[in-house]
């Protein structure tokens, strides 16, 4: 298995423009996380899905940021507007037990 | 409120000792603890974990201590190697299918 995919691996982005970040979770995990890694705050939570249904979004910091799942096998999370403090890495992950399976993240710089 | 706790943000540890990296957490649901190991532009990856009605656990060379009463757990790594270089992030779980809480990380330095 390729394990979980992210893209893009790097963004780099202006103030203001929108931000699309893509995710592959591992075939037949059931359960989809979006975390956000930053120095002050280490790895955040912001949503999870549970067989495509979002199960808590308490994390998501704003409303600029949405998070969707289609289907098993793809994720989305946007932001827009973006914002220089947004600039983090993103990390996906999937799970089917308590074992969380990270994707490589994505680096974002909003300027 | 950070419910997960790593207070030492760095450790330096020379090749062949042991290193131990710690955890505090405060909620006292949490019943399922996990390690994580992450290497730079790499995602975290599992390394071992408890459950809370066991006080130890062992894998190899790593070694997980828990104590509910403080509610504190700690990573050992004997004897550590360079290729242990990487950031280790404690997580918790108030049961095996939650989401999970990380701390900050500590990042784990061994010189040959």
């Amino acid at each position: 298995d390729a394990g979980v995919i992210q893209s893009p691996r790097h963004e780099v982005t202006e103030m203001g423009q929108e931000v699309t970040l893509r995710c592959k979770p591992i075939s037949g995990h059931d359960y989809l996380f979006w975390y956000r890694q930053t120095m002050m705050r280490g790895l955040e939570l912001l949503i999870y899905f549970n067989n495509n249904v979002p199960i808590d979004d308490s994390g998501m910091p704003e409303d600029r940021f949405s998070a969707k799942m289609p289907n098993a096998s793809f994720s989305t999370l946007k932001i827009q507007p973006s914002e220089p403090r947004d600039s983090a890495v993103y990390f996906c992950a999937s799970s089917l037990r308590e074992k969380l399976f990270f994707g490589s993240g994505t680096q974002l710089s909003v300027l | 409120d950070q419910q997960v706790k790593q207070n030492s943000p760095s450790l330096s540890v020379q090749e062949g000792r042991i290193s131990i990296l710690n955890c505090d957490y405060t909620n006292s649901m949490f019943d399922y603890f996990l390690w994580y190991k992450k290497y730079p532009a790499e995602g975290p990856t599992f390394l071992i974990s408890i459950s809370s009605i066991k006080d130890k656990n062992e894998d190899g060379r790593f070694t997980v201590f828990l104590n509910k009463s403080a509610k504190h757990l700690s990573l050992h790594i004997v004897p550590s190697q360079p290729g242990d270089s990487a950031v280790y992030f404690c997580a918790a779980s108030p049961s095996g299918y939650s989401t999970l809480t990380f701390g900050k990380g500590t990042m784990l330095l061994v010189s040959p």
